[in-house]
């Protein structure tokens, strides 16, 4: 089944304890991106790679960072976690064609930082 | 700036009526324009794409419009269902291939 995998989907932790949320795609999709999700403010990247060892800052990129050293694995790093970073995340992989870009999305991974 | 606008308040409809969302752009000419449907503590899922050059497209009960002069896309749902009651987001492509998502109108289909 054609998906994306994150993991974990609930955590809470403290402040400064460095943390990753690791995200997996079987479609052998170029593009993956990371985004949060808070009310009022809808959907807003933060990172998201065009390939292999290319990654780029999205919209809200602070506190964050993002490795893509295999195509189908693109983690989110928090090197020390604030509360202001406590959130909804989400992955997501998506592959161009000629009518245009389509995002799959993960599960979501609901972070409480305390 | 880019600028996506959807609705933030709720839409609340009967069943049987057709729902009726509004995705409005500004400073983007993007070559296609997307609706995901978005249930609460889970991902957007993909529903449609229409290409700047397509004025309507369908698929089941759904219906988008594009029009590119006012920049603006109409996301509609005829005979609408409790089990549509969702999120709905639009997306744009700003640059390259990435997606810049607009903030969701959530629908409530009263029975």
């Amino acid at each position: 089944e054609a998906q994306v995998t994150q993991n974990p989907r609930y955590l809470i932790t403290v402040t400064g304890k460095k943390l990753t949320v690791t995200c997996s795609q079987n479609m052998n999709h170029e593009y993956m991106s990371w985004y949060r999700q808070d009310p009022g403010l809808g959907l807003r990247q933060i990172y998201y790679s065009m390939n292999v060892e290319v990654t780029d800052k999205g919209d809200v990129p602070e506190g964050y960072k993002v490795s893509r050293k295999e195509k189908r694995n693109f983690p989110l790093i928090l090197e020390s976690p604030s509360p202001n970073q406590t959130s909804l995340y989400f992955c997501a992989s998506s592959f161009t064609s000629t009518s245009g870009t389509e995002a799959f999305f993960g599960q979501g991974t609901r972070l409480t930082v305390v | 700036s880019q600028k996506i606008e959807q609705n933030s308040e709720a839409l609340n409809i009967q069943e049987g009526k057709t729902a009726t969302l509004t995705c409005n752009y500004t400073n983007y000419s993007p070559a296609y324009l997307q609706w995901y449907r978005q249930d609460p503590g889970r991902g957007p899922v993909f529903l449609l794409l229409i290409r700047e050059n397509e004025k309507e497209k369908r698929k089941e009960r759904l219906k988008v419009t594009f029009d590119t002069t006012l920049k603006q896309s109409l996301f509609h749902i005829t005979a609408s269902q409790p089990a549509d009651s969702a999120t709905y987001l639009c997306a744009l492509p700003p640059a390259g291939n990435m997606l810049t998502f607009g903030g969701g109108t959530r629908l409530m289909v009263k029975p």
